[in-house]
């Protein structure tokens, strides 16, 4: 089965604290990509980060970092420093090849709270 | 660019009843897609398009039904609509290359309510 698991339902931390979501996927796919959105509570979707399986080097933009290892199947994000405005349902996505078409799938999402 | 959009922002319907959701995107993308989320649940997909005149099933397309007649529009038919059908939608939108998987590009949301 391909899919996603964000174990972490809720996650509360006070501001300034760093904070890592988890992400484990399984796929069959030699090839893939597993993206990061941000849901603020205003319940949009926000894209953050893109990540295709040939590469495993980490990310940082920012506050945020991102820690990619085939080897354990997970695609960790972690926000340095948090702030209030973190404050959001962050999901984690995993493309999907059925057909030749693309499609994603998603984790259930980590509720992220950062205390003042 | 407005990205998705997405209309009405919010809609009350009784049992039995239908409507359409509207979703339009102006960045000339390819893929389109609709997804609904429950509580709790993440997103599944419900419908998806890889250009005009060309849809197929998602995860849960029962009670559902789409067109794509334009690159820009993509619409959500909801037939006789059911209380289970109480959610939140999101349109979606990407550029898919032959090599390369692009990030999805999301409208504000729909909250329907079926009571």
């Amino acid at each position: 089965a391909q899919k996603v698991t964000q174990a972490q339902t809720e996650i509360s931390v006070v501001e300034k604290e760093d904070v890592t979501l988890d992400c484990v996927y399984e796929t069959r796919d030699t090839t893939y990509y597993l993206f990061w959105y941000k849901q603020p509570p205003s319940g949009e979707l926000v894209f953050l980060i893109r990540r295709n399986s040939f590469d495993e080097q980490n990310e940082i933009s920012g506050r945020y970092s991102w820690n990619f290892q085939k080897s354990t199947s997970s695609f960790n994000f972690t926000i340095t420093a948090s702030q209030v405005v973190d404050s959001a349902v962050y999901f984690c996505a995993l493309s999907l090849t059925q057909g030749g078409s693309e499609k994603l799938v998603f984790g259930k999402g980590t509720k992220l709270t950062v205390n003042p | 660019n407005a990205g998705v959009t997405q209309t009405p922002k919010f809609r009350i319907l009784k049992i039995g009843q239908s409507m359409t959701l509207q979703c339009t995107q102006d960045m000339n993308h390819n893929y389109m897609y609709w997804y609904r989320q429950d509580p709790g649940m993440g997103l599944k997909l419900i419908y998806y398009s890889v250009g005009a005149g060309i849809t197929d099933k998602g995860e849960v397309p029962n009670g559902y039904n789409v067109s794509r007649s334009t690159t820009e529009d993509f619409p959500l038919r909801l037939e006789l609509a059911a209380p289970s059908q109480t959610s939140v939608y999101f349109c979606a939108s990407s550029y898919r290359r032959l090599v390369s998987y692009n990030e999805q590009f999301f409208g504000p949301g729909t909250r329907l309510t079926v009571l």
